[in-house]
C-alpha cells in the first residue's frame, strides 16, 4: 500500500506570495492533518480535515488555510509569506472518524518550504 | 493544561548499550501516548502507542515504552543500541477532548557511537 505523498518535497518562495502544497493520503484514510516543524518551536499541529470538513484547528494566522477534496487529497495554502513560514510542513493521514486523538497517524516525507 | 516534556533534547549511547528517551506528560485526562521517530530528511514514522491497554508496550526494532500514571511518564527504551537508531524521536500525547490534535515534545536527538 503506498504511504502518505506530499508535493512538492522542495519550494522556495519570497517574502508576499503565496504557496500551495498537497498531500495525497493512505488509500482508504479520510483524516488529514498539517503540521509545521521548525527548530525553535518544533511541531505544532495546523489544522485537520475529515470528509472535506476541517474538524479541528490550531493556534495558526487566517493566513493558513487549507481543504480536502472528495478523494481525500488535502491541500494546505499560505498567503502573504512571511520568512518566519519557513519550516517543514508535514501531513499525516488516518483512519479513524473519531479524529486523530485515538487512531494512528501515518506521516509523510513533509514539503520543506524556505521563504527568501 | 495537557503538554508533554521530554527531557533531554541530546543523547548519546555506544552501539549495543541501553537506551532511555525519558518523557513526561501533564493531563487532566486519559491520554493517549505515541513515540515517533524521524530520520533526517524524512517524515515521522510511529514506533509504538499506548491507549489505555497494557502499560507496557512492544513497538518496532525492538523498542518499548512503559506508562506509569503515578509517575506520568512514559519512557522509551531499548536493550541494544543500533547504529540505525541515530534519529530524533518525539513522544506525542492527545488527550479526548482536546479537540483531538496531538501535542509533540521538543524532541530527543539520539546518537550513537560506534
Amino acid at each position: 500500500k503506498a504511504g502518505v505523498t506530499q508535493t512538492p518535497r522542495y519550494l522556495i518562495k519570497t517574502r508576499g506570495q503565496q504557496v500551495t502544497l498537497s498531500c495525497s493520503p493512505i488509500s482508504g484514510h479520510r483524516s488529514v492533518s498539517w503540521y509545521q516543524q521548525t527548530p525553535g518551536q518544533g511541531l505544532q499541529f495546523l489544522f485537520e480535515y475529515f470528509s472535506e470538513t476541517q474538524r479541528n484547528k490550531g493556534n495558526f494566522p487566517g493566513r493558513f488555510s487549507g481543504r480536502q477534496f472528495s478523494n481525500s487529497r488535502s491541500e494546505m495554502n499560505v498567503s502573504t509569506l512571511e520568512l518566519g513560514d519557513s519550516a517543514l510542513y508535514l501531513c499525516a493521514s488516518s483512519l479513524a472518524a473519531q479524529g486523530p486523538s485515538t487512531d494512528t497517524q501515518y506521516f509523510g516525507p513533509g514539503t520543506r518550504l524556505t521563504v527568501l | 493544561a495537557q503538554s508533554v516534556t521530554q527531557l533531554d533534547s541530546h543523547v548519546s549511547v555506544s552501539e549495543g548499550t541501553p537506551v532511555l528517551l525519558r518523557c513526561n506528560y501533564s493531563s487532566s485526562y486519559s491520554p493517549s501516548l505515541f513515540w515517533y521517530v524521524q530520520h533526517p530528511n524524512k517524515g515521522l514514522q510511529l514506533l509504538l502507542k499506548y491507549t489505555s491497554a497494557a502499560t507496557l508496550v512492544k513497538g518496532i526494532n525492538g523498542f518499548e515504552a512503559e506508562f506509569k500514571k503515578s509517575e506520568t511518564s512514559f519512557h522509551l527504551t531499548k536493550p541494544s543500541a543500533h547504529m540505525s537508531d541515530a534519529a530524533e524521536y518525539f513522544c506525542v500525547v492527545s488527550f479526548r477532548g482536546s479537540q483531538g490534535n496531538l501535542i509533540f515534545g521538543k524532541g530527543t536527538k539520539l546518537s550513537v557511537k560506534p
